[in-house]
């Protein structure tokens, strides 16, 4: 699986927006972006994934580039809440990795008044 | 639709004991995967079950080791206890190949 590197914390504004970048540009042509978050000692919740196309669902919207080496999770401004670790994930789709998920380090968003 | 359960909350154990934890999968998931989370790190990939069959190991010793049932709960079991295996224990279900959804997780105390 594609090694991914992140940002290893940002400040965020409660009630704005935010934009967590990704690099991955080892990405191979069949491995897809997850994006996961994590806050303390619960499990990672997943948010959204892709292949090269934008996407957008109710939490976020994933932007990746034309040549697929970064992504960028848009996080809404009234999903910003919590404090957590944002993880992004390249994840390999072949039987003998056995769809595991590598996890990073993550960026941790400390949400601020 | 319930999700994903895992039981215990937390325990304690003694180095050298032996330890099971038990995962139900999300309704209508037939894929359970395990991982292990030390403390300030991210996730590891222990192992993957896909209808009561492992399908992927990571970097952990034969001591690791699981099953999954006909209705796709799973259990991890962990032997010979060492003080390292200390660690938040997640269990992720999914239908095939499609986005893993996690449990709570078990908090595990080695001693």
């Amino acid at each position: 699986d594609a090694k991914t590197t992140q940002p290893t914390s940002m400040d965020c504004a409660e009630g704005r927006a935010a934009n967590l970048p990704c690099n991955h540009s080892t990405i191979s042509g069949n491995e897809y972006v997850y994006w996961y978050r994590q806050i303390h000692s619960q499990g990672p919740q997943y948010i959204i994934h892709g292949l090269k196309n934008n996407e957008t669902n109710e939490m976020a919207s994933l932007i990746i580039t034309e040549d697929r080496k970064s992504s960028t999770l848009i996080l809404p401004h009234d999903k910003l809440r919590d404090t957590a670790v944002y993880y992004c994930i390249v994840r390999g789709t072949s039987r003998a990795a056995g769809n595991k998920l590598t996890f990073g380090g993550g960026t941790r968003v400390l949400v601020k008044p | 639709e319930t999700g994903v359960t895992q039981s215990p909350t937390h325990l304690i154990k003694t180095r050298g004991q032996q330890v099971t934890l038990r995962c139900s999968s999300q309704s209508g998931h037939n894929t359970v995967s395990w991982y292990q989370q030390a403390l300030g790190q991210g996730p590891q990939f222990i192992f993957q079950y896909y209808r009561e069959e492992e399908n992927g190991r990571g970097n952990f010793p034969p001591r690791f080791s699981g099953l999954q049932f006909p209705n796709y709960s799973s259990e991890l079991n962990v032997n010979a206890l060492e003080l390292d295996d200390s660690a938040l224990y997640l269990c992720a279900s999914s239908f095939n190949s499609y986005e893993q959804y996690f449990g709570p997780g078990t908090r595990l105390t080695v001693t």
